[in-house]
């Protein structure tokens, strides 16, 4: 089956420690993102790639870092910089162009130890 | 679960009723809109899409309603049933591209036995 795979489903941060979040799909997409949700709020954007070697910052993208190497993968890191990282992290593709819907993983759940 | 929906407004109707989820966007240059479900614990699931040059479209027991004189999109769901408790937010795209998408914060729907 097409899909998306976030992992791991729950992960926890220490003080000062930088954690990656991984996110692969199989569907062929060449445009990847990164959402942060929190409890009440809309999605929001951290980091985005239309192509394989390019990425951009979205709305929120400080004490967050990614990567992408691989057309099908778009790690995000988050850094000890990032001093609120308790959320549950969404990552998402879609075909390059114009009004394409987005397809989400199943998230990943980022908590402080 | 995870708490992804933590004080949204709720909409509450028996099982086998309709129900109708309403969603008021912020650009009224926006010219596509997509309707997401999302599970306690799992990523966004899309429902149903529809672009500006429209004002209805329908799915499987599902139909998206465009308002765009008042900026006003909702989502009807026929013969509600209980694997249709979720929380359903609406997405709309600000400037063709996926990383121009705003997402509200959504409605948790809940099914009354």
């Amino acid at each position: 089956d097409g899909g998306i795979t976030q992992s791991p489903k729950y992960l926890f941060r220490k003080e000062g420690q930088n954690v990656t979040l991984s996110c692969e799909q199989n569907l062929n997409h060449d445009a990847m993102y990164w959402y942060r949700q929190d409890p009440g709020q809309g999605l929001r954007l951290i980091y985005y790639s239309q192509i394989v070697n390019d990425f951009q910052k979205g709305d929120i993208a400080e004490g967050y870092s990614v990567s992408r190497e691989k057309k099908e993968s778009f790690p995000l890191t988050v850094t000890s910089a990032q001093k609120n990282p308790t959320a549950f992290y969404l990552c998402a593709s879609s075909s390059r162009g114009s009004n394409q819907p987005q397809h989400f993983g199943d998230g990943t759940r980022l908590s402080i130890l | 679960g995870e708490s992804v929906g933590l004080h949204l407004p709720t909409l509450s109707v028996q099982e086998g009723d309709n129900s109708i989820i309403n969603c008021a966007y912020s650009n009224s240059a926006s010219d596509y809109f997509i309707w997401y479900k999302q599970e306690s614990g799992k990523g966004p699931q899309f429902i149903i899409d529809i672009r500006s040059n429209m004002d209805k479209r329908q799915g499987q027991r599902v139909t998206v309603l465009l308002n765009k004189t008042v900026k006003h999109l909702s989502l009807q769901i026929a013969a509600t049933q209980p694997g249709d408790s979720a929380v359903y937010f609406c997405a709309e795209n600000m400037g063709n591209y996926g990383q121009n998408f705003v997402f509200g914060p959504g409605t948790r729907l809940s099914v009354l036995p």
